[in-house]
């Protein structure tokens, strides 16, 4: 079975700075990525996904993300953030083709 | 054009009660799904369909039946709440198109089992 480990449960982070959010997934033949974002008090969107074809991902809001197959990895960064970034981000990989397993979430906190 | 929507947004129930979860779907998507979201643990696959008449278990089935009697909704039942099932739970969809796995989701209920 497939799984998504988030390797950081918090990440603080000032207004315009940088930030990268690392996920690793366990190996397998054919990976499909995802990352979601949850606002407070809502469901979840997709920010980018990787399916096939270029490793670096371009999503919305001035996201992107990088696949790496031989670190089976999947960061999401942002060149510089804004107090709206802040959000819970979640990592999922497709298993079986059929559902998405979800790491366990970063929250992006962006102060001034 | 709706997307995916869940009623009710918010339910307190005692435990031992009943209740079921509502979610509808109007983009025609055979693939729909139900999870739990818990802090720190990230979103758990309660059960999920392939198509109407289907259902099948997901990670986290125990104390949960669904039905999708309809192609357009998919019903969450609890048959005898537990606290542990103070969640807020999500509802998604996707198509069924080849190479095509990003899911919908709704906009959550919350429940509380006291």
């Amino acid at each position: 079975a497939q799984s998504v480990t988030q390797l950081d449960s918090q990440v603080p982070v000032f207004e315009e700075a940088p930030v990268e959010l690392r996920c690793n997934y366990s190996s397998s033949v054919s990976v499909y990525l995802f990352w979601y974002v949850q606002y407070p008090n809502q469901g979840l969107q997709l920010l980018l996904k990787y399916l096939s074809g270029s490793t670096l991902v371009k999503g919305i809001n001035g996201f992107e993300a990088e696949f790496n197959k031989s670190q089976t990895s999947f960061h999401l960064r942002k060149p510089s953030v804004h107090i709206s970034d802040t959000a819970e981000y979640f990592c999922a990989v497709v298993q079986a083709g059929t559902a998405l397993i979800f790491g366990k979430g970063t929250t992006l906190s962006v102060s001034s | 054009n709706a997307g995916v929507t869940q009623t009710p947004k918010f339910r307190v129930l005692k435990t031992g009660q009943s209740m079921t979860l509502l979610c509808a779907q109007d983009m025609n998507h055979e693939y729909m799904y139900w999870y739990r979201q818990d802090p720190g643990m990230g979103l758990r696959l309660i059960h999920y369909s392939v198509g109407e008449g289907t259902t099948a278990k997901g990670e986290v089935p125990d104390g949960y039946n669904v039905s999708r009697l309809k192609k357009q909704n998919f019903l969450l039942g609890l048959e005898s709440a537990a606290p542990s099932q103070t969640s807020v739970y999500f509802c998604a969809s996707r198509p069924w198109t080849a190479g095509s796995y990003e899911q919908y989701f709704g906009p959550g209920t919350r429940l509380t089992v006291t």
